[in-house]
């Protein structure tokens, strides 16, 4: 089966830097995406990675290691419009994505 | 990117009745998929829509609670029958484009808010 862990909660102030990280266990891994949602909202698509390294998209990035079976994403210079749930998917099997519980990130003035 | 439309965006039930979903696409998708959220937790797959045959289900979900149409690429309904307390959620349909696997690019419709009493 498929398991992802990441924390359940951050808190950064505005302007810093903020890593969310998540481990994951999967059979048949090819890749791992990152969602935004705001409260109220839809989930919105951030990121994917298939290959090892840093995935850069303006002030978010998304790290991979597939050794290790870990990735991060990377919030520079926090608004906080940032303020949101951030998850973690891998594939499910087939077509299936399976998210992570998310991680809520709170960013103080 | 395909840009999801949903309805109703919420709608208060009384228990032991049906609500049923719909779902539009603006563009064709390979994969349709029907989530639950519960407020403050993740998104738990209910389904996969397959177009012209049934729904592929995921453990814990049964066509007879949850009935799911897809007649044609761009459309796909959700009925939540028998509707109970238990069912207060947060339903999401969502679609993948063409010649992405599990776990790449999704994108979502806004959701539908369910309160049963």
């Amino acid at each position: 089966g498929q398991s992802l862990e990441q924390p359940s909660e951050v808190t950064a102030v505005e302007g810093a830097i903020v890593q969310i990280n998540c481990t994951y266990q999967t059979s048949g891994f090819y890749g791992l995406s990152w969602y935004q949602q705001h409260d109220g909202g839809a989930p919105t698509f951030l990121s994917y990675n298939a290959l090892d390294g840093l995935e850069e998209t303006g002030r978010f990035s998304s790290f991979l290691s597939r050794s290790d079976s870990y990735g991060y994403l990377l919030l520079q210079e926090l608004q906080m419009k940032d303020s949101a749930s951030y998850f973690c998917a891998v594939g499910g099997g087939g077509f299936k994505t399976i998210f992570g519980a998310g991680t809520r990130l709170f960013v103080k003035a | 990117s395909a840009v999801i439309s949903q309805k109703p965006s919420r709608d208060i039930c009384q228990r032991g009745t049906s609500l049923t979903i719909q779902c539009q696409v603006d563009s064709q998708v390979t994969m349709m998929f029907w989530y639950r959220q519960q407020p403050g937790q993740s998104l738990t797959l209910i389904a996969t829509a397959n177009q012209g045959s049934e729904a592929t289900y995921e453990s814990g979900f049964v066509i007879d609670k949850f009935p799911i149409s897809r007649p044609n690429l761009t459309f796909s309904t959700l009925t939540v029958s028998n509707m109970s307390p238990e069912d207060n959620s947060i339903y999401l349909c969502s679609g993948r484009p063409p010649g992405l696997a599990g776990g790449e690019t999704q994108y979502f419709g806004p959701g539908t808010r369910l309160l049963v009493l």
